[in-house]
């Protein structure tokens, strides 16, 4: 089936170590993007990413990293730079055609706790 | 990305026509107006989207005024598996457009 997978579905870190999170699509799309959301908000922009090896910021990218070196993968690095890490972050991706962005799909997300 | 604002909660009942509405009276002419919802711990899901005519798929009807500052998604018959959080977007087409959502407003149905 095609789809966007993000795993796992819960991770436990304790404070101080960096734990990076597995996003991967098969729907061939250009843009993948990671979400944070804590409860009772909105989903923030961390990163974005249009094309292989290359990637923006989004609107909270402070102590997080990622990398784009294939197409169908994004990890999200959380560092230990991350003041308050515990959330659950969503993956997404999106095809790029003529110009126009299409919807975005999105995984089922991982619930990480830092203890 | 223009910003859009959504009221923080409504309700209906069962069966009844759910109308959410949203403003987004910065958006700009290459912009289109997505909407998404999520259920309780779980991915957002696309709905529909439209750039300045009212659109209908088997899930929903997007209303766009003429002016394009304010739309309305519209539940036709809606029921308890719509309780969700509803997120109205506006996006351009541009290489670099973020994907950037708001708190949505909290529709819940009732029986």
């Amino acid at each position: 089936d095609g789809g966007i997978t993000q795993s796992p579905k819960y991770l436990f870190r304790k404070e101080g170590q960096n734990v990076t999170l597995s996003c991967e699509q098969n729907l061939n799309h250009d843009a993948m993007y990671w979400y944070r959301q804590d409860p009772g908000q909105g989903l923030r922009l961390i990163y974005y990413s249009q094309i292989v090896n290359d990637f923006q910021k989004g609107d909270i990218a402070e102590g997080y990293s990622v990398s784009r070196e294939k197409k169908e993968s994004f990890p999200l690095t959380v560092t230990s730079a991350q003041k308050n890490p515990t959330a659950f972050y969503l993956c997404a991706s999106s095809a790029f055609k003529a110009l126009m962005n299409t919807e975005a799909f999105f995984g089922q997300g991982t619930r990480l706790t830092v203890v | 990305d223009a910003k859009t604002t959504q009221p923080t909660s409504m309700d209906c009942a069962e069966g009844r026509a759910a109308n959410l509405p949203c403003n987004h009276s910065t958006i700009s002419g290459n912009e289109y107006v997505y909407w998404y919802r999520q259920i309780h711990s779980q991915g957002p899901q696309y709905i529909i989207h439209g750039l300045k005519n009212n659109e209908t798929n088997e899930m929903a009807s997007l209303i766009i005024t003429e002016d394009r500052k304010s739309s309305t998604l519209i539940l036709p018959h809606a029921t308890l598996r719509d309780t969700a959080v509803y997120y109205c977007i506006v996006r351009s087409t541009g290489a670099n457009s973020k994907l950037t959502f708001g708190k949505g407003i909290t529709l819940s149905v009732r029986p």
